[in-house]
């Protein structure tokens, strides 16, 4: 069984970029899409991007401006950076994988903070 | 604004039978994607309750199901308990925004 663990810093400062790390273990990162989802507190969820173990990405049209979701597959990672980080990208960030159109599992997510 | 709208909140007592609609539009549910409903207790990340409409994973209670009609989507929950009061998110693709998408989220009330 897949399991998915966010890592990185929970406190940003507004105006710098956000890095996170998913880490992969219990089956092979290639061919699934793998990715990012945020939910604010109190909030719903907001999808941000994906990527292909191959490294094609798609990304949310409200945040393309700011994302970067790369793939390293010679370590079963996939990372999100977000740039410019204000106090509305304050969330729980989750990395999530993708089968068939269903995020059939998550990570436990990783709550971010954005102040100074 | 989600792209896909949920009713706030529902309640009911338990033993009975409450419906969560959810919304979208001919670029998503109309479109023939399939929905999917996750559910999420505090503190904790969601879990898939239905994927492709209407089917349980394993381990899922058949008290859930799910339907689809036209641009709108329900998940059903019979014999309500206790332990399903959570937040309810379902989940689409959509074609315009070429990615996926969430209802605001509903959450469940045991009286």
């Amino acid at each position: 069984q897949v399991q998915l663990q966010e890592s990185g810093p929970g406190l940003v400062k507004p105006s710098e970029t956000l890095s996170l790390t998913c880490s992969v273990s219990g089956d092979s990162i290639s061919d699934y899409y793998w990715n990012w989802i945020r939910q604010p507190p109190g909030k719903g969820l907001e999808w941000i991007g994906d990527i292909y173990y191959t490294g094609s990405t798609n990304y949310n049209p409200s945040l393309k401006s700011r994302v970067t979701i790369s793939v390293d597959t010679s370590r079963d990672q996939f990372s999100l950076k977000l740039r410019s980080m204000t106090a509305a990208d304050t969330a729980v960030y989750y990395c999530a994988r993708v089968y068939r159109g269903t995020f059939d599992s998550w990570g436990q997510g990783s709550l971010v903070t954005v102040s100074s | 604004q989600s792209v896909l709208t949920q009713p706030p909140s529902v309640s009911g007592a338990p033993g009975q039978r409450v419906t969560i609609s959810c919304t979208g539009s001919s670029s998503n549910i109309g479109a023939a994607y399939d929905i999917n409903w996750y559910q999420q207790f505090p503190g904790t990340a969601p879990k898939l309750l239905i994927y492709g409409t209407s089917n349980r994973p394993s381990g899922v209670p058949d008290r859930f199901s799910g339907s689809k009609s036209g641009t709108s989507a329900s998940l059903a929950i019979t014999g309500l308990q206790a332990e399903d009061e959570a937040d309810y998110y379902c989940q689409s693709y959509d074609s315009r925004l070429s990615g996926y998408v969430f209802g605001g989220g509903t959450k469940v009330t045991v009286l």
